[in-house]
């Protein structure tokens, strides 16, 4: 298995811009989280999804912050428009219910 | 709303050393228990999982044990060796299968 899939593993953007990143999970895991990782929080939830349909996304900070997953197989979150306090690692993770998570290697964002 | 605080939140220890990390929750009502490692600009690797109705996991040098009644866990970790240099995360999740981490406990071990 692949193991969870991130991509770009690296995003250097300015101010303003739209920024989409994407995720692949395991194939035949129906949970898929995504966080995010600064050293001032942590790691924080964004938005859990369940057989693709979102179930808690309180940890969503903006308007400017939307998450989709279309299939099993795939699942995007965009930030429109960038801020530099969006600069983060960004992690998906997915899993088989409330089972064990497996992490993606993550998204390093820069915002200019 | 759950907490999670791990203590210590480093620590620096000689190489053979048998060491325990701390984590702390203050709901007791959790589905499940998950220690993670962490490597610098790295993802997060489970360890060991633990579910409400067991009292420890244990894989190779690593045990974790579960306490719900004191809200507690712990992470052995048996001779240490300089390669578990790694930030150490555990995570809790409650009914609602949403998971709440700590901040970790950053290990290094000296040769």
């Amino acid at each position: 298995d692949a193991g969870v899939i991130q991509s770009p593993r690296h995003e250097v953007t300015e101010m303003g811009q739209e920024v989409t990143l994407r995720c692949k999970p395991i194939s035949g895991h129906n949970s898929l989280f995504w966080y995010r990782q600064t050293m001032m929080r942590g790691l924080e939830l964004l938005i859990y999804f369940n057989n693709n349909v979102p179930i808690d996304d309180s940890g969503m900070p903006e308007d400017r912050f939307s998450a989709k997953m279309p299939n099993a197989s795939f699942s995007t979150l965009k930030i429109q428009p960038s801020e530099p306090r969006d600069s983060a690692v960004y992690f998906c993770a997915s899993g088989r219910d409330n089972y064990e998570q497996y992490f993606g290697p993550g998204t390093r964002l820069t915002v200019t | 709303k759950q907490e999670v605080t791990q203590i210590p939140a480093a620590l620096s220890v000689p190489e053979g050393e048998n060491l325990v990390l701390n984590c702390s929750f203050t709901d007791s009502a959790i589905y499940n228990l998950q220690w993670f490692r962490q490597d610098p600009g790295k993802g997060l690797t489970s360890l060991l999982l633990i579910q409400s109705s067991q009292r420890e996991q244990t894989s190779g040098r690593l045990n974790a044990s579960l306490d719900k009644s004191s809200g507690r866990s712990t992470l052995y970790i048996a001779a240490s060796q300089p390669g578990d240099s790694a930030t150490y995360l555990c995570a809790v999740t409650g009914g609602s299968y949403i998971p709440t981490f700590g901040r970790g406990t950053s290990l290094i071990v000296h040769p």
